[in-house]
């Protein structure tokens, strides 16, 4: 089955400065990737997602790149900001019914003042 | 619009008891799927529901089951507690099948 690997587990970065965390997948028939984001108490929010026909997406400050030769994709934050801090989660699936979201471990990311 | 909805937010079982789980999807959403999260890790999938059938079973024993109602919320069930199904369980919507899913707030369960 699918196995999803999230790094880095952690991430501190000063307010301003980019993020990137970067997941890697091994079902190649994988197509759907998004991220969600997951604040203290809430459930995971989907704040973007790409599918592999399509090679980059950006919504504002965030954006994420596929890689599928390499099976892998990553989510890039840029002017992060406090209300950033959180724990980012990527998935992968295949898009079709009765498929889940498989979801890697998580990414801590802790943005400073 | 309203998002989507669960309860109850928390509660406390005993092991070996049995606790039903709701949800109620976003309007106009006809597909409901289950998560289990374990403190520090991501989402595992329990069930996917569509249309009021079973369209996918995650990796969980049977004492977890699940419904979806003609208004399309849902039900999961789980019987003969375990100290290990102490988690978060979360419930997402999606228009139909394959779509975005969106996720509820998910209920905090205790087992002791």
């Amino acid at each position: 089955g699918e196995n999803v690997e999230q790094h880095p587990s952690t991430l501190s970065v000063q307010e301003g400065d980019s993020a990137v965390i970067k997941c890697t997948y091994s079902d190649s028939a994988s197509n759907y990737f998004p991220w969600y984001k997951q604040e203290l108490g809430k459930g995971p929010q989907l704040i973007i997602d790409i599918r592999s026909n399509v090679g980059e997406k950006k919504d504002q400050r965030i954006a994420v790149t596929l890689n599928k030769t390499a099976k892998h994709f990553s989510l890039h934050i840029t002017e992060t900001q406090p209300e950033d801090s959180a724990v980012y989660f990527c998935a992968a699936s295949k898009d079709q019914a009765g498929t889940a979201l498989i979801f890697g471990k998580g990414t801590t990311l802790s943005v400073s003042s | 619009d309203a998002g989507v909805t669960q309860s109850p937010t928390h509660l406390i079982k005993t092991r070996g008891q049995h606790v039903t789980l709701r949800c109620s999807p976003i309007s106009g959403h006809k597909s409901v799927s289950w998560y289990q999260q374990v403190l520090g890790q991501g989402p595992q999938f329990i069930f996917q529901y569509y249309e009021k059938e079973e369209r996918g079973r995650g990796n969980f024993p049977d004492r977890f089951s699940a419904r979806q109602f003609p208004n399309y919320s849902s039900e999961l069930n789980v019987n003969a507690l375990l100290l290990g199904d102490s988690a978060l369980y979360l419930c997402a919507s999606a228009r139909g099948l394959p779509y975005e899913q969106y996720f509820g707030p998910g209920t905090r369960l205790t087992v002791t």
